[in-house]
């Protein structure tokens, strides 16, 4: 059972243009998770979706960014016209259903996506 | 103010040594508190989770603590190793949230 894969693991681009970032959760996982970490900071969450729903987007910001989450195929995180304060590492995790705040529902990471904005 | 602080930032020790990083939280009402391992370049990986009504939870040579009275957790690590070089993040979830809230991680060097 292959973990959470994100691709790809580094993404440059310039200022204006547009970054895609994929998400593949665990096999029998419908949850994922979007997470931004920028140096030096904690990981700030972004995004909850399950599958074709996004079920809690308070951590996204309202412009430039959107995800989804399609029946079929990966997650994509997507954001659009990047600016130099968009270069972070990104990161996703996935989780079997459940709430989190069921001490039984694990979340498991990729390696992330290291974007950088030049 | 972040609802998941971690002491020390930065932690040296000799290969062999134990250490204790330290976590408060003010997230309430609180769930699970969880500690994880994140390597340099890599994703967070879980070592242990805990319930308000668990307090204390061990996974090989790390043992953590949690008193929900003080909102306080520890994670101690026992016989260092040269692998244990690592960021240690706390993280806590309330009963309500779907998100997982992080701290900014204890980055330790183990030295031989």
């Amino acid at each position: 059972n292959a973990g959470v894969m994100q691709n790809p693991r580094h993404l440059v681009r310039r200022r204006g243009q547009e970054a895609r970032l994929r998400c593949s959760p665990m096999k029998g996982h419908s949850h994922v998770y979007w997470y931004r970490q920028l140096p030096e900071e904690g990981l700030k969450f972004m995004v909850y979706l399950q599958k074709e729903n996004i079920i809690d987007e308070s951590g996204m910001p309202k412009e430039r960014f959107s995800a989804e989450f399609p029946k079929e195929g990966p997650s994509i995180l997507r954001i659009q016209q990047v600016v130099r304060g968009d270069s972070a590492a990104y990161f996703c995790a996935s989780s079997p259903p459940g709430a989190l705040s069921q001490r039984g529902t694990e979340a498991f990471f990729g390696q992330g996506t290291r974007l950088t904005v030049v | 103010k972040n609802q998941v602080e971690q002491s020390p930032q930065s932690l040296i020790i000799l290969e062999g040594k134990n250490c204790t990083l330290q976590c408060n939280y003010t997230v309430s009402p609180f769930s699970n508190l969880r500690w994880y391992k994140q390597d340099t370049g890599r994703g967070p990986v879980s070592l242990t989770i805990m319930t308000f009504s668990e307090n204390t939870k061990s996974n090989g040579r790390y043992t953590a603590t949690l008193d929900a009275d003080t909102k306080q957790s520890s994670l101690h690590i026992t016989a260092s190793q040269l692998s244990d070089s690592a960021s240690y993040i706390c993280v806590v979830i309330s009963q309500a949230g779907t998100a997982l809230i992080f701290g900014k991680g204890t980055t330790l060097s183990v030295s031989s």
